[in-house]
């Protein structure tokens, strides 16, 4: 499994964009990299995930680099909703849905 | 209408006691998952099963039996209960087994004491 490295915390005010990277140097060449994210006292959510080209949902867009050693998830305009713990997992192969998720970045959205 | 429902929402029981968790989905799925989230939040895969087949079995004890009675439930069962095993237990579905989309339940809260 690909390792990744995210920031333990960030922050932001509401309606701002917020940007959390995710650096996943070891990635492989097949792995997509998938986002999730973990609501206080709820199950992950799949958030957006993507292979090489940048990718846009109802929910956020994800960036990935041109040599995919990192990618970063952005959210347009954070809601309080949107405070959870954000995991970037790389992941493939016929494997894709043993997901190994990390410590992520916790997010905190000030009104 | 819930997409995956887990139950019990919460378990408390004594170490030695055996346990079931019991997952439905209601998505058409043919992908079913056990993930376990420790007290550290860290989130292991357990088990996967595809169209009621084992296809993933991670290093779990083998007091832990997952059983898929169709392709919309995958229950878990756990004997012989420690302290260790105490952890959030969440079932996930998917599609099928080679897409990333992962639906999960609430948790079940399981504490042994």
């Amino acid at each position: 499994d690909a390792k990744t490295t995210q920031p333990n915390s960030m922050e932001s005010n509401e309606e701002e964009p917020v940007h959390l990277p995710c650096n996943h140097s070891t990635i492989s060449g097949t792995d997509y990299i998938h986002w999730y994210r973990q609501l206080p006292s709820q199950g992950p959510e799949y958030v957006i995930h993507g292979l090489t080209s940048n990718v846009n949902n109802r929910m956020a867009s994800l960036a990935i680099a041109e040599d995919r050693k990192s990618s970063t998830l952005i959210l347009h305009r954070a809601t309080l909703r949107d405070a959870a713990v954000y995991y970037c997992i790389p992941a493939g192969g016929t494997s894709y849905g043993k997901l190994t998720f990390g410590q992520g970045t916790i997010l905190t959205v000030h009104p | 209408d819930t997409a995956v429902s887990q139950t019990p929402k919460y378990l408390v029981t004594q170490m030695g006691n055996d346990k079931s968790i019991k997952c439905e989905q209601n998505l058409g799925h043919d992908t079913m998952y056990w993930y376990k989230q420790d007290s550290k939040k860290f989130l292991k895969i357990m088990f996967s099963y595809n169209n009621k087949e084992l296809i993933i079995n991670e290093t779990v004890p083998n007091r832990f039996s997952p059983k898929s009675p169709d392709k919309a439930h995958l229950n878990l069962h756990i004997n012989s209960l420690e302290l260790g095993d105490s952890a959030v237990y969440f079932c996930a579905s998917s599609h099928h087994s080679d897409t990333g989309e992962l639906f999960f339940g609430e948790g079940s809260r399981l504490t042994v004491l």
